[in-house]
């Protein structure tokens, strides 16, 4: 089955303890992204990358770092998570060549993160 | 910038009606991709339908039609014959080249059928 994998769903952690979010595709997509959803402001993106070791910021990355060391997997990571970084995370992929950038993005089932 | 524009916060609308979502975009780009997507209370989104910028015909996927008008920079979302499963908050999206194909979304719009 064609999907996008996230975990853990559900996490709450205390402030400055490093976490780790995994995101993994199994239909080869180039295009990988990690958005953050809070109320009242949508979807903003966080990181994307194009491709194996392409990675570039979105509109919120601060307190976020990403890697892209193979094609299936996009982790996220927070190094010292605050308070502020409390919201719903998902991980998206989708093809990423020529027109195939115009096709819908696969997402994850989501993590709600807790930093307290 | 690339912008997206829902202003329809919330709507009520009664079962078995059709029910249409607004949604403008801003972009100077010649090439892009309109997408809507659904989230129920359940959290998971929804790939709904999707519209290219060169596409002449409005694309449809079962209940859901996109009414696109292009000189307008407008893409609704027209769900014909709501079910109360429809409940649920709508987003639209586009991508376009000059943004790295990044998705840039609306804030969404709450959707409640009444039975």
């Amino acid at each position: 089955e064609a999907q996008v994998t996230q975990n853990p769903r559900y996490l709450i952690t205390v402030t400055g303890k490093k976490l780790t979010v995994t995101c993994s595709q199994n239909m080869n997509h180039e295009y990988m992204s990690w958005y953050r959803q809070d109320p009242g402001l949508g979807l903003r993106q966080i990181y994307y990358s194009m491709n194996v070791e392409v990675t570039d910021k979105g509109d919120v990355p601060e307190g976020y770092k990403v890697s892209r060391k193979e094609k299936r997997n996009f982790p996220l990571i927070l190094e010292s998570p605050s308070p502020n970084q409390t919201s719903l995370y998902f991980c998206a992929s989708s093809f990423g060549t020529g027109d195939a950038h115009f096709t819908e993005a696969f997402f994850g089932q989501g993590t709600r993160l807790t930093v307290v | 910038a690339q912008k997206i524009t829902q202003t329809q916060p919330g709507m009520f609308v009664q079962e078995k009606e059709a029910v249409t979502l607004d949604c403008t975009y801003d972009t100077s780009d010649q090439s892009y991709g309109l997408f809507w997507y659904k989230q129920p209370s359940s959290g998971e989104m929804i790939f709904l339908i999707y519209q290219g910028s060169y596409d002449e015909q409005n694309a449809t996927e079962g209940r859901y039609s996109l009414n696109f008008q292009k000189a307008r920079k407008s893409a609704n979302l027209v769900i014909s014959a709501s079910q109360l499963g429809d409940s649920a908050m709508y987003f639209c999206a586009m991508r376009d080249r000059d943004s790295n194909y990044q998705l840039i979304w609306g804030a969404g719009t709450k959707l409640i059928i009444k039975p």
